[in-house]
């Protein structure tokens, strides 16, 4: 079975420090790993995915995340933060294929907060 | 191209009513997930439908339902609501050939308010 874990449900930094945003997961086999932002209000929209190829994924507005196998890990980072960036943050993974087992499982989320 | 639509965008019931809330996919997807956004609850996975057919659901009771159109649309009926079914209403879709290593896109969501 997948798992996500989101450490931090809150993070605030200053606009222009590194944010990092973290995230661990379970799985039994090769993941299709995925971070997704949502604005208050709004959907969620894909910002970046990791499905086997290059370990380390850029995505949109900046961040990239970094596969890392043997820390069961798929941090968020970027080295900039901008007002604009102030959003919840979904870790998530599939193992994919489809089955009711390859549905996507989402973390709890984490809050970005950015300090003027 | 147009992206996962949802509707309506807010509604407002009264306890003991029921709910309808709707959905259209991307154009080409076949796979309608719904999720429910409580307050503190994070994401809560509530339904995946394929192809006409309920492929899995979560751990919410019988009076959360649904179906999916032979156009791919979807449609979510919650029945008896109770204050606690507030909540923002997120539907997703996803092409079922890619294995899921797209990613479901996602509506903006309908915001379901119980009073």
């Amino acid at each position: 079975a997948q798992s996500v874990t989101q450490l931090g449900s809150h993070v605030s930094v200053s606009e222009g420090a590194l944010v990092l945003l973290r995230c661990n997961y379970s799985s039994s086999v090769p993941p299709y790993l995925f971070w997704y932002v949502q604005y208050p209000n709004q959907g969620l929209q894909l910002l970046l995915k990791y499905t086997s190829a290059a370990t380390l994924v850029k995505g949109i507005n900046g961040f990239e995340a970094e596969f890392k196998k043997s820390e069961t890990s798929f941090h968020l980072t970027k080295p900039s933060a901008h007002m604009s960036d102030a959003a919840e943050y979904f870790c998530a993974v599939s193992r994919g294929g489809y089955s009711s087992a390859s549905k996507i499982i989402f973390g709890s989320g984490t809050r970005l907060s950015i300090r003027p | 191209e147009a992206g996962v639509t949802q509707s309506p965008t807010h509604l407002i019931k009264t306890r003991g009513q029921q709910a309808t809330l709707r959905c259209s996919p991307i154009s080409g997807h076949t796979s309608v997930y719904w999720y429910q956004q409580a307050l503190g609850l994070g994401l809560q996975f509530l339904l995946w439908y394929d192809e006409g057919e309920e492929r899995n659901r979560g751990n919410f009771p019988p009076r959360f339902s649904g179906r999916q159109f032979p156009n791919y649309s979807s449609e979510l009926n919650v029945n008896a609501l109770e204050l606690e079914d507030s909540a923002l209403y997120l539907c997703a879709s996803t092409d079922k050939m890619t294995g899921g290593a797209d990613g479901y896109t996602f509506g903006s969501g309908t915001r379901l308010t119980v009073v």
